[in-house]
């Protein structure tokens, strides 16, 4: 089935280490998102990418880093310099280009990051 | 900017109670609209959306309706049932191309048997 997997589901990390979330699409789209959800807060943009090899700041990028070397692969990389890094991450992807796009982000169950 | 600002939740309803979520916009131009809604332990998924003034999107017996004058786009379900327990989320386009959506907080939805 296509769809959008992320990994790993929960993750743990100490205070001052990197940690890497994984996110893999085989819908065939060109545009992926990484967006931050805390409680009451709805979701927020951290990094998009429209193509393969370019991808864009959100609202919320420092601290995090991303990189986009296949069409199916963008990975988030949460760095030690995010203040306050335990939340809910999910990607997303969607078709790219004007008149292609119709609204619609298909997400992926999410990864939970605590920081202890 | 772009904003969107949904009612604060925890909205508790008893099952077949009629539904409304309210969704409010700020926005230059005219954007696409959405609600979006993320069932527990999985991500969100679209549930209806509206292109222009006036229209209506619905879905799964939802429905909700583009009103430029109020700048609002309620969500509306005649009856509820447990099922529809979730977190519903408003959202807004912000480019041209449609995909870069801002998000309103999210409302979370309880429904009792």
């Amino acid at each position: 089935d296509g769809g959008i997997t992320q990994s790993p589901k929960y993750l743990f990390r100490k205070e001052g280490q990197n940690v890497t979330l994984s996110c893999e699409q085989n819908l065939n789209h060109d545009a992926m998102y990484w967006y931050r959800q805390d409680p009451g807060q709805g979701l927020r943009l951290i990094y998009y990418s429209q193509i393969v090899n370019d991808f864009q700041k959100g609202d919320i990028a420092e601290g995090y880093s991303v990189s986009r070397e296949k069409k199916e692969s963008f990975p988030l990389t949460v760095t030690s310099a995010q203040k306050n890094p335990t939340a809910f991450y999910l990607c997303a992807s969607s078709p790219a280009g004007f008149g292609q796009h119709t609204g619609e982000l298909f997400f992926g169950e999410g990864s939970r990051l605590t920081v202890l | 900017g772009n904003s969107v600002t949904q009612m604060e939740g925890p909205v508790t309803l008893s099952e077949e109670a009629f539904l409304t979520i309210n969704c409010t916009y700020t926005a230059t131009g005219y954007p696409s609209l959405f609600w979006y809604v993320q069932y527990p332990g999985e991500g969100l998924q679209l549930l209806l959306k509206a292109t222009k003034a006036d229209d209506k999107g619905s879905n799964k017996g939802f429905e909700a309706t583009y009103r430029k004058e109020t700048t609002s786009f309620h969500l509306e379900k005649g009856s509820v049932q447990v099922s529809d327990s979730a977190v519903y989320f408003c959202a807004l386009s912000r480019n041209n191309a449609g995909n870069m959506l801002t998000f309103g907080g999210g409302t979370r939805l309880m429904v009792k048997p």
